[in-house]
C-alpha cells in the first residue's frame, strides 16, 4: 500500500496560536485525502475530505474557517488549526485511499495536539 | 442516515472467543470494514465484507448481513495483545470511511 508520512507527531501550542499539520503521500499521487479527529476513548470522526486543487469538503459541524485544509499538490495535504483552544486538543490523523481496494486505505501516524 | 452502533466496552479471557457486534444504517451500502486500533496509533485494517456471509482470516472472522444492517467481528484464541479498540466502518461518498464509536476490548489472563 501507499506510504503516508504525517508531521509533527506531537505538538504543544499556546492558546490562540495556529498549528499546521502535514500529511505527505510518499509513493502515491493522492487526489483525495481525509482528515480525522479523535478525542480520548472515542472513535475517529471524519472532519473533511481534502481535494487536490480545489476546496475541501467539510463534514457537518466542522468549522471550515477554524480548520483550514490545503491540498496544493498530489502528495501533500495540510490541516491548520487556527486560533487553537484547549478544547481543540485531540489526536488528528490523515488518510488516503488507493482506489476501491478495501485494503487500500493508508493512515498517517497521527498528531497529538495539546493546547495549553 | 449513516449511523453505526457498537458496544462501548467488552472484556474477555485469554484463549477465549469474543464476538463484537456492529449495526449500521446507510443510504448507500458500499462495504463494511473492521479495523483494530491501539491507543495513540493509526488503525490497522482487519477485514472487509461486501457480500453476505462470513470472511475468515486466521484468528479473525467477520460476518455481514446486509438485509439486517448487521456485522460482527469474531476473535478466536484471544491473546493479551488483542486488547485494543475495534472499529466498525462503512464506505461513503468519495471513498471516505465513516467509523463507529469503536469497542474497547480488554483481554485478561
Amino acid at each position: 500500500g501507499a506510504v503516508v508520512s504525517q508531521h509533527p507527531s506531537r505538538v504543544i501550542c499556546k492558546s490562540g496560536t495556529s498549528v499546521k499539520i502535514e500529511c505527505r503521500s510518499l509513493d502515491f499521487q493522492a487526489t483525495t485525502m481525509f482528515w480525522y479527529r479523535q478525542f480520548p476513548k472515542q472513535s475517529l470522526m471524519l472532519m473533511a475530505t481534502s481535494n487536490e486543487g480545489s476546496k475541501a469538503t467539510y463534514e457537518q459541524g466542522v468549522e471550515k474557517d477554524k480548520f483550514l485544509i490545503n491540498h496544493a499538490s498530489l502528495t501533500l495535504s495540510t490541516l491548520t488549526v487556527t486560533s487553537a483552544h484547549p478544547e481543540d486538543s485531540s489526536f488528528y490523523i490523515c488518510s488516503l485511499s488507493q482506489g476501491n481496494d478495501p485494503d487500500g486505505y493508508t493512515f498517517g501516524s497521527g498528531t497529538r495536539l495539546t493546547v495549553v | 442516515g449513516q449511523n453505526i452502533d457498537q458496544p462501548t466496552e467488552m472484556t474477555a479471557t485469554e484463549g477465549a472467543i469474543v464476538q463484537i457486534n456492529c449495526t449500521y444504517q446507510t443510504s448507500g451500502f458500499n462495504g463494511l470494514f473492521w479495523y483494530q486500533q491501539h491507543a495513540g496509533e493509526a488503525p490497522t485494517f482487519l477485514s472487509y465484507n461486501v457480500l453476505d456471509g462470513l470472511e475468515e482470516k486466521g484468528r479473525f472472522s467477520s460476518f455481514l448481513s446486509r438485509s439486517k444492517g448487521y456485522s460482527y467481528l469474531l476473535l478466536k484464541e484471544l491473546q493479551m495483545k488483542d486488547s485494543a479498540s475495534y472499529l466498525c466502518a462503512h464506505r461513503g461518498g468519495y471513498n471516505k470511511l465513516i467509523f463507529g464509536a469503536g469497542t474497547r476490548l480488554a483481554v485478561h489472563p
